[in-house]
């Protein structure tokens, strides 16, 4: 069935370094991978997608890339900071607003 | 311009109870999907709904079930409660819900706690 595969499951990373999150999906008809932020007792916050016909999409700080090929895609957050500590999720669609979401990262950004 | 919203907040109930979640949707969508959370781990997906109408199911039994009304807001409806039904439920909603995906904007969720 349909999955998505998310690691590592917690990053500690310090202020200023770089934090990257890789997911993989086994259905090959997925063509759209969103990626959520979601902080304690809050609801899961859009940060960026990307749609199969884009390698890569940057937005300041963030980043993903896309490998269709091997069904990969990948979060890069750049100069980390404490503000985003949270936990992240992956996703994978093939339409119909049906999202499978990956089991979550757990990021501490650490001043 | 308010995003979704989701009532009740919290909901208490006991094993056998039914419960009714409602959600509605960013001023313009169509779409409303519905997702269950639970502790620790990734949303997963229950049912999708676009012009009022049931366009995808999640693996979820038939205890399950779900509407979408003329104004576009949801409700989802759990029979026959469960020790496992408890969760974070949350209700997403997107201006378009056919073959093409559209971005998914998510509610704050009910929490739902069976006893």
């Amino acid at each position: 069935g349909e999955n998505v595969e998310q690691h590592p499951s917690t990053l500690s990373v310090q202020e200023g370094d770089s934090a990257v999150i890789k997911c993989t999906y086994s259905d090959s008809a997925s063509n759209y991978f969103p990626w959520y932020k979601q902080e304690l007792g809050k609801r899961p916050q859009l940060i960026i997608d990307i749609r199969s016909n884009v390698g890569e999409k940057k937005d300041q700080r963030i980043a993903v890339t896309l490998n269709k090929t091997a069904k990969h895609f990948s979060l890069h957050i750049t100069e980390t900071q404490p503000e985003d500590s949270a936990v992240y999720f992956c996703a994978a669609s093939s339409g119909y607003n049906k999202l499978i979401f990956g089991a979550g990262t757990r990021l501490a950004v650490h001043p | 311009d308010a995003g979704v919203t989701q009532s009740p907040t919290h909901l208490i109930k006991t094993r056998g109870q039914h419960v009714t979640l409602r959600c509605s949707p960013i001023s313009g969508h169509k779409s409303v999907s519905w997702y269950q959370q639970v502790l620790g781990q990734g949303p997963q997906f229950i049912f999708q709904y676009y012009e009022k109408e049931e366009r995808g199911r999640g693996n979820f039994p038939d205890r399950f079930s779900a509407r979408q009304f003329p104004n576009y807001s949801s409700e989802l409806n759990v029979n026959a409660l469960l020790l496992g039904d408890s969760a974070l439920y949350l209700c997403a909603s997107s201006l378009v819900g056919g073959r093409e995906q559209g971005e998914q904007f998510f509610g704050p969720g009910t929490r739902l706690t069976v006893l």
